[in-house]
């Protein structure tokens, strides 16, 4: 069974940083890109980052390049996002999510399994 | 502001069908496949049609997709009550090289 469990959410102020990580388990986890997706509170879902089955290529989306950072271990099956900078509309219910593929992008932009999310507060 | 557009909301009553529109564009939907995910309250959203029309293992023919240049649609027959939750269409944005989500179409069964 697929497990995907997120944690390191917590409330953090402006122009600090958080790191999350995402724990996974039930598939070889080396061989599948690895997204995380945020939901702000009451909104909708927003990508954040994905990153392929080896770590070697990366993804962003204009609203966090330069600020978050993906990565993953394969050797402890775990995801991390570090979040530096971090603002007020950062705040959201951050998922980590398992691709369908080794890379992530055209043609294979599924997200098969989810974790249940941790929540990232970024407040004074 | 969402690349894919969705209504807001849908309703229909206990074994009727509905239909969530997805509308988007050349450069994303009308270039590649789209997923549509089901986010029931308080959970995390769940695969339900990937590559237009095919349902992951133990989704139930209830659910079907299809696409038609830049749109897609996702259906629903028999609806439950169990089946009220907030659905989402996915795709990749050529243009944006970015994965792009659609606002979210809220399901009531009245």
């Amino acid at each position: 069974e697929v497990q995907l469990l997120e944690s390191g959410g917590g409330l953090e102020q402006p122009g600090r940083s958080l790191r999350l990580s995402c724990a996974a388990s039930g598939f070889s986890f080396s061989t599948y890109a690895l997204i995380w997706v945020r939901q702000a509170p009451g909104k909708g879902l927003e990508w954040v980052s994905a990153i392929s089955g080896s770590g070697g290529s990366t993804y962003y989306p204009d609203s966090v390049k330069g600020r978050f950072t993906i990565s993953r271990d394969n050797s402890k099956n775990t995801l991390y996002l570090q979040m530096n900078g971090l603002r007020a509309d950062d705040t959201a219910l951050y998922y980590c999510a398992k691709g369908n593929s080794f890379y992530y992008g055209p043609g294979s932009h599924t997200l098969d399994y989810w974790g249940q999310g941790t929540l990232v507060t970024v407040s004074s | 502001q969402s690349v894919l557009t969705q209504p807001p909301s849908v309703s229909a009553a206990p074994g009727q069908k509905v239909t969530i529109s997805c509308s988007g564009s050349s450069s994303n939907i009308g270039n590649t496949y789209v997923s549509w995910y089901q986010q029931l309250p308080g959970t995390a959203p769940k695969l339900l049609i990937h590559d237009n029309n095919k349902r992951p293992s133990g989704i139930p023919d209830r659910f079907s997709g299809s696409k038609s240049g830049t749109s897609a649609t996702l259906g629903i027959t028999g609806l439950q009550t169990g089946d009220e939750a907030d659905y989402y269409c996915v795709t990749w944005d050529s243009s944006l090289s970015a994965v792009v989500f659609g606002g979210g179409t809220k399901l009531t069964v009245l």
